[in-house]
């Protein structure tokens, strides 16, 4: 009965090589959010949705995009991956925003 | 934008003790103060959250208080476990329809 599904949950990429991860949800959510989180850290905000509006944190690196092409998906697009981009991704949803988030899983992404 | 300090990072009790973990804002805006568990590589998950419009709030062992004046807000978790050890980050509003900012986390170890 998984609410928020992030595939895959462990991702290795190459250095330089384009990766995408998934996020889909059943709630129905309006909102759904993109976190990065490195070990040992809080959570870091890249980028959300509400509804078809996308809103980019300021310090998100311009290698990240991200992709919601339905109410249930959206896409992480990392398009030259980094050693420093190696980190868990959470992908997390809320109704309207204003309540508590649900979050995926994860995706631990590794780069080689 | 939104700053969340959380205090202490580290935590050691022993079992049937209580943990008291927390946390300041900086936007008197906030109005939405959620607390979220993260055991290790797993998703962080709602334990437990609160509203500018009440000072504080019980489900069972798990409490939070809040006090707008001082912009401060506490997780109290009373009779501790050995499976309440994780992480625990708190969280805040931070303009727009609310985006949470997180705290850094604070590790709860129980000891038997």
């Amino acid at each position: 009965d998984a609410m928020v599904i992030q595939n895959p949950r462990y991702q290795v990429t190459q250095f330089g090589k384009p990766v995408t991860l998934s996020c889909s949800q059943t709630l129905n959510h309006n909102v759904m959010y993109w976190y990065q989180q490195k070990s040992s850290q809080a959570p870091k905000l890249l980028f959300h949705y509400y509804d078809k509006d996308f809103n980019n944190e300021a310090d998100t690196p311009d290698n990240f995009q991200s992709r919601r092409p339905n109410t249930s998906f959206c896409f992480l697009d990392i398009r030259s991956p980094g050693l420093g981009d190696a980190a868990m991704y959470l992908c997390a949803t809320s109704r309207d925003g204003t309540d508590g988030y649900t979050f995926g899983s994860g995706t631990r992404l590794t780069v080689v | 934008g939104e700053n969340v300090e959380q205090h202490p990072s580290t935590l050691s009790v022993q079992e049937g003790d209580s943990a008291v973990i927390k946390c300041t804002y900086s936007d008197s805006a906030s109005n939405y103060f959620p607390w979220y568990k993260q055991e290790l590589g797993k998703r962080p998950q709602l334990i437990i959250d609160i509203r500018s419009n009440v000072g504080e709030k019980k489900d069972q062992r798990i409490a939070v208080t809040l006090n707008k004046t001082a912009k401060h807000f506490s997780l109290h978790i009373t009779e501790t476990q050995p499976e309440d050890s994780a992480v625990y980050f708190c969280a805040a509003t931070s303009g727009g329809y609310s985006t949470l900012t997180f705290g850094k986390g604070t590790m709860l170890l129980v000891s038997p």
